[in-house]
């Protein structure tokens, strides 16, 4: 089954500074790699994926970059703000992607110092 | 306004006494899920439906049960809680075709066994 590892467990970074997570995963049938993102107390949404046939996608100030090769995305935040502060998530689809269920990174807590 | 509905959202009991956590939602998805998640941040599939009574036991060994016998209805059931069972359980959903992996998620259950 698929295995997802993300790095690090705790970022922390001064305010209007570029933020980086890194995921890898271990099948290489996965096809599909959402971002999710959760504030203290509330629920983890989805804030940008990105599927195998692409390289890159954006939306404003974060972007999701996929290496199919060596089996890893990441998640860039540019310009961080104070209201980024949360933990974040990668994911891969479990089993290759034969079923919809998904297999989460361990997260990252994401601090932006004012 | 299509939302994944948990009630409670906070619950306290004592050990031994059967509990359910409702999960319901108006999104018109046919996949439904119950993740566990510590405060240590990992998300773990405790179970898994893809329809009206259909369900699967996921990655996490969980004592709940659940069942599946309505659409948008997906309750977890504690026979008789233990204070092992401590912890936030989210529910998720997610749709067909092109958007089959994306999950959308209730706002949880936190619950917590004296």
């Amino acid at each position: 089954g698929e295995n997802v590892e993300q790095h690090p467990s705790t970022l922390s970074v001064q305010e209007g500074d570029s933020a980086v997570i890194k995921c890898t995963y271990s099948d290489s049938a996965s096809n599909y790699f959402p971002w999710y993102k959760q504030e203290l107390g509330k629920r983890p949404q989805l804030i940008i994926d990105i599927r195998s046939n692409v390289g890159e996608k954006k939306d404003q100030r974060i972007a999701v970059t996929l290496n199919k090769t060596a089996k890893h995305f990441s998640l860039h935040i540019t310009e961080t703000q104070p209201e980024d502060s949360a933990v974040y998530f990668c994911a891969a689809p479990s089993e290759g992607g034969a079923t919809n269920k998904l297999i989460f990174g361990t997260g990252t807590l994401l601090a932006v110092q004012p | 306004e299509a939302d994944i509905y948990q009630t409670p959202r906070y619950l306290v009991i004592g050990t031994g006494k059967k509990i359910t956590l409702e999960c319901s939602q108006t999104m018109g998805h046919d996949k439904m899920y119950w993740y566990q998640q510590d405060p240590g941040m990992e998300l773990h599939l405790i179970h898994y439906s893809y329809g009206v009574n259909s369900t699967e036991k996921g990655d996490l060994s969980s004592e709940s049960t659940v069942s599946r016998i309505r659409t948008e209805h997906f309750p977890l059931t504690l026979e008789s809680a233990r204070p092992s069972h401590t912890s936030q359980y989210l529910c998720a959903s997610s749709g067909t075709s092109g958007r089959a992996y994306e999950q959308y998620f209730g706002p949880g259950t936190r619950l917590t066994v004296t």
